[in-house]
Formats: structure tokens, C-alpha cells, sequence
């Protein structure tokens, strides 16, 4: 079946520190990658996504590239800020899922000033 | 971007009772709800999907008989945990994908913390 792991927080970091959070994902065929974030009283929102592979999602300074051969997208910022502070979910959608969404753990991530 | 609202944020209840958990699209049309549980520092589970003015489906080991959803407009879906026990307290999540953004965006309520005592 399909699943996603992602390490498990919570990651503390100080104020532009380069913040790395590791997700590997089991599925069949070529599945759609996606990392979600939600803010503190927040739902999910789309942070970035990439469809294939060697394709790199980019957001608001976060960067993830889709790595067939290591299964893995993982998420990457060179320099975090406090309103980083967040819970961070890596997800798939295979192809023939409609919206279905697989989700892993979720990593709660802290900046501190 | 898209708004989704659940109501109420937490809700605390005594064991045998029933909760009813709405979630709305604020500004758009939601012909599809996808309702999710979370265990605390676990993953979203996918409990099922519902569609407007149809029947939802369940995803394998979910009962529907206790987990009943309606989904009978196109801005209101509501999740009812029937006679709820401790064992259901939870964090319901429900999302919406959009038809006006990309195919694979979804907007995400903010959440309901069950708690049964």
C-alpha cells in the first residue's frame, strides 16, 4: 500500500538556522508529492508540490525536489524565520486516487528567536 | 485562497451521547468532503468522502453506522459520532478539493478537538 514517513519533532531551531526535514514515501507507479503546513489554530494549507520526478517544488523560500531512485522530498529552508514556528506534513496522491491524500506524521518544527 | 470553517473548534461530551461536527466552504462550491481523524503526533487518517446529495464513502475499518455524514449542500457537511466513547476522542479534520484551482489543491478546515469523557 501506500505510505508516507517523515521524521518525527519536535525540530528546534534558532532564527536562520537551516532547517532540513527528511520524507520518504512508499507507493505504486508515480504518485503526486505534496508538504502541507498548518499554522497554530490553522487548517493545512499547500505549502509546495511537485508531480514527477526531478521536478523541484518551491515556496516562500521552502524547496523540495521529487527523488525517485531514494523515494524521497524531503523539505529544505536556508534560513528559517520565528513564523516558520509549524506543524510540516509530507504527502502523496497516486495517480489514479482522485484527491485522495496520504499523509505522513507531521513534524512540528519551533524557531526560537 | 479558499476558506473552509468546522464548527465547533472542541467539544468535550459525556460517553453515550452524540456530536455533530460542520464543516462549511465559506466561498465556494464543495461538491466533495473529505473527513480525516488524527491521533495526537500521528498521521491524518482518510475516514471517508462524502459528495453532495449522495451517499459517502467509507474507507475500509471506518463504521459508518457510527460515523454518520450528510453532506446535503454545497457549502455544509457535518460528521455525527453516534453514542461516542472515549476511544473516538480525536482530532476531525475535514478538506475540500477545489474545481476553480489546480486539480490537485485542497483546502483544509482548522479542525475539531472531540474529547469524551
Amino acid at each position: 500500500g501506500n505510505s508516507v514517513t517523515q521524521m518525527e519533532g519536535p525540530v528546534t531551531l534558532s532564527e536562520e538556522a537551516f532547517l532540513t526535514i527528511n520524507c520518504t514515501y512508499t507507493a505504486t507507479g508515480y504518485p503526486s508529492l505534496f508538504w502541507y503546513v498548518q499554522y497554530p489554530g490553522e487548517g493545512l494549507q499547500l505549502l509546495l508540490k511537485a508531480t514527477k520526478a526531478d521536478d523541484k517544488g518551491s515556496n516562500k523560500g521552502f524547496e523540495a525536489t521529487y527523488r525517485k531512485e531514494t523515494t524521497s522530498f524531503h523539505l529544505e529552508k536556508g534560513s528559517v524565520q520565528v513564523s516558520d514556528s509549524a506543524v510540516y506534513f509530507c504527502a502523496l496522491r497516486p495517480k489514479a486516487a482522485g484527491n485522495k491524500l496520504t499523509f505522513g506524521g507531521g513534524t512540528r518544527v519551533l524557531v526560537k528567536p | 485562497g479558499a476558506v473552509v470553517s468546522q464548527h465547533p473548534s472542541w467539544v468535550i461530551c459525556k460517553s453515550g451521547t452524540s456530536v455533530k461536527i460542520e464543516c462549511r466552504s465559506l466561498d465556494f462550491q464543495a461538491t466533495t468532503m473529505f473527513w480525516y481523524r488524527q491521533f495526537p503526533k500521528q498521521s491524518l487518517m482518510l475516514m471517508a468522502t462524502s459528495n453532495e446529495g449522495s451517499k459517502a464513502t467509507y474507507e475500509q475499518g471506518v463504521e459508518k453506522d457510527k460515523f454518520l455524514i450528510n453532506h446535503a449542500s454545497l457549502t455544509l457537511s457535518t460528521l455525527t459520532v453516534t453514542s461516542a466513547h472515549p476511544e473516538d476522542s480525536s482530532f476531525y479534520i475535514c478538506s475540500t478539493p477545489t474545481g476553480g484551482f489546480s486539480y490537485n489543491e485542497q483546502f483544509f478546515g482548522p479542525g475539531t478537538r472531540l474529547t469524551v469523557l
